[in-house]
């Protein structure tokens, strides 16, 4: 399969505590994107990168929130200090750019702050 | 400000009636548009999209969509429904004001009763 992978699928964290998640984008694709999905909730953009380039990030990533996309494959997402309302599906994308970009998603990384 | 509004929050169909789902959107320009379904605990599918030209698109598993510029729809449908379309779908606009990623609905539901 050369969809978009992320990893961990689901993460149980206690409030406080660090976590990272992983995201792979589909081979050649060269921009990434980082979505926050809450239950009953469409997804909310988070962040994107161009290659390694971090071009974009929304008000809703607050200063614990970092991604990074070294040399421009594959991509983390750290949440340090971890608060209940951090709990949602984290969801990559790529997409191969271009004037009709089409935007491919993963399967998403469920969070649970407990 | 650009936005994307899907009225129905939840919708139940009879397995082989006919479906429409509703997506308004607020563009001040001529829009990207998408329709992506998720199943339960699951990323997002692209099911169509619409770039531009022919007005009515087709997409994956029988659906189709059709852009009216003057109501500012993008509705999805499709004639004959399967208990296997149960899911939640979204419609998205883009590219957002930085010319990146993609804006969404908050979806709706779909429930197909037999």
């Amino acid at each position: 399969d050369t969809g978009v992978s992320q990893d961990p699928r689901h993460k149980i964290t206690k409030r406080g505590q660090n976590v990272t998640f992983r995201c792979d984008p589909i081979s050649e694709h060269n921009r990434l994107y980082w979505y926050r999905q809450t239950l009953g909730q469409g997804p909310e953009f988070l962040t994107y990168f161009q290659n390694e380039a971090q071009l974009e990030k929304s008000r809703l990533l607050s200063d614990r929130f970092s991604a990074e996309r070294p040399k421009g494959s594959f991509s983390t997402l750290e949440i340090q200090r971890t608060e209940q309302g951090d709990s949602a599906m984290y969801l990559c994308a790529s997409s191969p750019g271009g004037q009709r970009n089409t935007i491919y998603f993963g399967e998403g990384s469920w969070l649970t702050v407990v | 400000a650009q936005s994307v509004t899907q009225p129905d929050i939840h919708i139940t169909v009879s397995e082989g009636a006919s479906l429409e789902l509703r997506c308004n959107y607020s563009y001040g320009a001529t829009p990207y548009l998408f329709w992506y379904v998720q199943s339960p605990g699951q990323g997002l599918q692209l099911l169509l999209k619409y770039f531009s030209g022919d007005t009515l698109v087709q997409g994956i598993k029988g659906f189709e969509a059709e852009f009216k510029r003057s109501q500012s729809s993008f509705n999805l449908r499709k004639p004959s429904v399967h208990w296997s379309d149960a899911a939640e779908y979204f419609c998205a606009v883009g590219p957002n004001q930085a010319g990146t990623a993609l804006i969404f609905g908050k979806g709706t539901t779909l429930s197909v009763s037999s």
